[in-house]
């Protein structure tokens, strides 16, 4: 079974800083696609950045980064030039492209501060 | 419509009462999911529909939980004589059945059971 672990519970950043969320999964298959959520107050999951674990290239969305190492099972996000808008509650997961389910990780709330 | 529409919005229920909470997920796609997010929690997988298959109930946590999805488009999530460990939010996901192109996410029902 796929799990993914999110070994920060809390962060906390100053506005205009860099701050990274760690992410780590376990799984056996080989194709595959890594996900970071992000959750405000609103409730609403909004897509931050997606990878393929066939790419090797790292995902870039404008401010938001990730570093994917697929053999060691890793799949941090960098969040540059942190605005107070970043502050919300971010999940890692892992899902196929047919797949049934995503799998989460218990998440990481970011405070950035002013 | 644009989004994954949930209703309702927060649902407060006395204990032992049933509740029926729903998904209306964007149009043209055809996998649809049910998670639970329990207070300060991750993501829990309850339920997978798929076009005309067998839904994938292998997440549901009891069998006062059910869910039907009907036409292939709104679903109905049905937790029966509600106990105080459900309360929680219900989030409803859909996307296309395949490719990387993510789940888009309903803002979710906060159930609160007194």
């Amino acid at each position: 079974a796929q799990t993914v672990t999110q070994s920060q519970p809390e962060m906390s950043v100053q506005e205009a800083e860099t701050v990274t969320l760690s992410c780590t999964y376990d799984t056996s298959e080989n194709n595959y696609y890594l996900f970071w959520y992000k959750q405000p107050p609103s409730r609403q999951m909004i897509l931050v950045i997606r990878q393929e674990a066939y790419k090797q290239q790292n995902a870039t969305e404008n401010r938001f980064s990730v570093n994917f190492q697929k053999a060691a099972k890793s799949f941090s996000l960098k969040i540059s030039d942190s605005q107070l808008g970043d502050t919300a509650m971010y999940f890692c997961a892992w899902g196929m492209e047919y797949g049934n389910k995503l799998v989460f990780g218990a998440g990481t709330i970011l405070r950035v501060k002013s | 419509g644009a989004g994954v529409s949930q209703s309702p919005s927060n649902k407060v229920t006395e204990k032992g009462k049933d509740v029926e909470l729903r998904c209306d997920p964007i149009s043209g796609h055809t996998a649809l999911y049910w998670y639970r997010q329990s207070l300060g929690q991750g993501l829990e997988f309850l339920i997978y529909f798929q076009g005309n298959s067998a839904p994938d109930k292998s997440g549901l946590p009891s069998d006062r939980f059910s869910a039907e999805r009907t036409g292939g488009s709104v679903s109905t999530l049905t937790i029966q004589r509600t106990q105080q460990e459900d309360s929680a939010v219900y989030l409803c996901a859909s996307r296309v059945y395949a490719g990387n192109y993510g789940y888009t996410f309903g803002s979710g029902t906060r159930l609160t059971v007194v």
